[in-house]
Formats: C-alpha cells, structure tokens, sequence
C-alpha cells in the first residue's frame, strides 16, 4: 500500500464548479499534512497547510480526518487558473521533517 | 526575495556518463532536500542537509548517487554512471529549519534525460 494515495483524476469541471480531492494516508503518526500545487512541468508550490481543525482560504477549504486517516481538499468558484496537479503530503511520522507525497490528482477547469 | 535555484535547468547525457547537479537554497535556510520526480509520479525523498551535514540519505537509489554541501549553503548531487533509469526530474527544496511543519520551497528542477 501506498503512504500516500491519490484519485489521479483528471477531473474535468466547468468554471464555477465545487470540486472536492481526497486522500488517504498509512502512518498514523503523522503530524504535519500540506497540499501542494503543481502545475505542468513546474516546481511544486505550497497551496495551504491542513489542521485539525479544518482550514480555508478563500475559495480553497482543507480538511482532516485522523481518524480514518484522510485528508480533504475542496475547491470552490473553480477557475480556470486552478487547472493543476494537487499533491497532497503528510509528513512521515510525529515529528519527522520527512516528507512523503502522493503522486497527485489533477484538475482541468474548462470554460 | 531570491527562491531556490537549480542548474542546469535540463541536462542531456549518455549513458555511463556522470553528472552533476547543483543548488543554491533561499539565503539563511539551514535545511535543504533533494526530491527525485520521475515522469507521471510523485516526488521521491533523496537525502536532506542540516547545515552541511547529511543525516538521512536513506532515500539515494544506489552508491552511484552521493551529495554535499558547503558553506551551509550550496549542494551539489552527483550521478556517477548515469542509467537510463536516473532520467527524471530532480528538484531541490530548502526550509529554514528542518521541522515537520516547516514549509519546503522548491527550485524548479533539473530535467536529465539520459539516453
């Protein structure tokens, strides 16, 4: 099994649209859980880190489910500036600066 | 301010060849990683630096790959007889400490294509 996995999608959506991402992680030690973007041929780039409590940016929500061990990523307003790969990441264990990423899911945002 | 920074930006090569990569993190940031992306997957964890020193390199593929730093600052990853299989995207990523929540910035990569 994976560490990290991931619907590699694509998803295709019209502009405007809700589109949601999950991802599920092995570890149960893992502390730190981050989604990063990556867009076509480009360095990843932080999105937004993921707390317990759940956590949005504008139009970006992030959400953490310890106990099933899955991590959320909700889009809404979809742009067509959102067009990307979403990799999510979780740390390797309770403290470890050790970053393990899953191969990403990615989204194309049609107009 | 300046981000990370890689070089070459791609580099093509033949088999049995060895190359270097090099990367220049963001200035102060005491913590450095290098990533492996090979084509359609996720980002593999090479080895990590705390200041020159490389506690973890438990993610180099095989003895032909090795890394330093110097100066706290630059890092260089070498590839000694370079196979088919090492063609990938290599990425480089700096923090300011070396801590679980910290954020890792990315370079935009070396692409080496070994033929």
């Amino acid at each position: 099994r994976k560490e990290v996995e991931q619907d590699p999608g694509p998803f295709n959506v019209p502009e405007g649209a809700t589109v949601a991402f999950n991802c599920t992680y092995s570890n149960s030690a893992s502390q730190s859980f981050f989604w990063y973007r990556q867009d076509c041929r480009k360095e990843p780039k932080l999105l937004m880190s993921v707390y317990s409590s759940g956590n949005e940016d504008g139009r970006f929500t992030a959400q953490l489910n310890r106990a099933s061990q899955y991590i959320s990523l909700l889009i809404r307003d979809s742009k067509l500036s959102d067009s990307a790969t979403y990799l999510c990441v979780v740390n390797k264990g309770d403290s470890s600066y050790k970053l393990i990423f899953g191969s990403g899911t990615r989204l194309l945002v049609r107009p | 301010g300046a981000g990370v920074s890689q070089s070459p930006s791609n580099k093509v090569t033949e088999k049995g060849k060895d190359v270097e990569l090099r990367c220049d993190p963001i200035s102060g940031h005491t913590a450095l990683y290098w990533y492996r992306q090979r084509l359609g997957q996720g980002l593999e964890f090479l080895i990590y630096f705390q200041g020159n020193s490389a506690p973890d390199k438990s993610g180099l593929p095989s003895d032909r790959f090795s890394a330093e730093r110097t100066g706290e600052s630059v890092s260089t990853l070498t590839i000694q007889r370079t196979q088919q299989e090492d063609s990938a995207v290599y990425l480089c990523a700096s923090s300011l400490i070396a801590a679980a929540h910290d954020t890792q910035y990315f370079g935009p990569g070396t692409r080496l294509t070994v033929l």
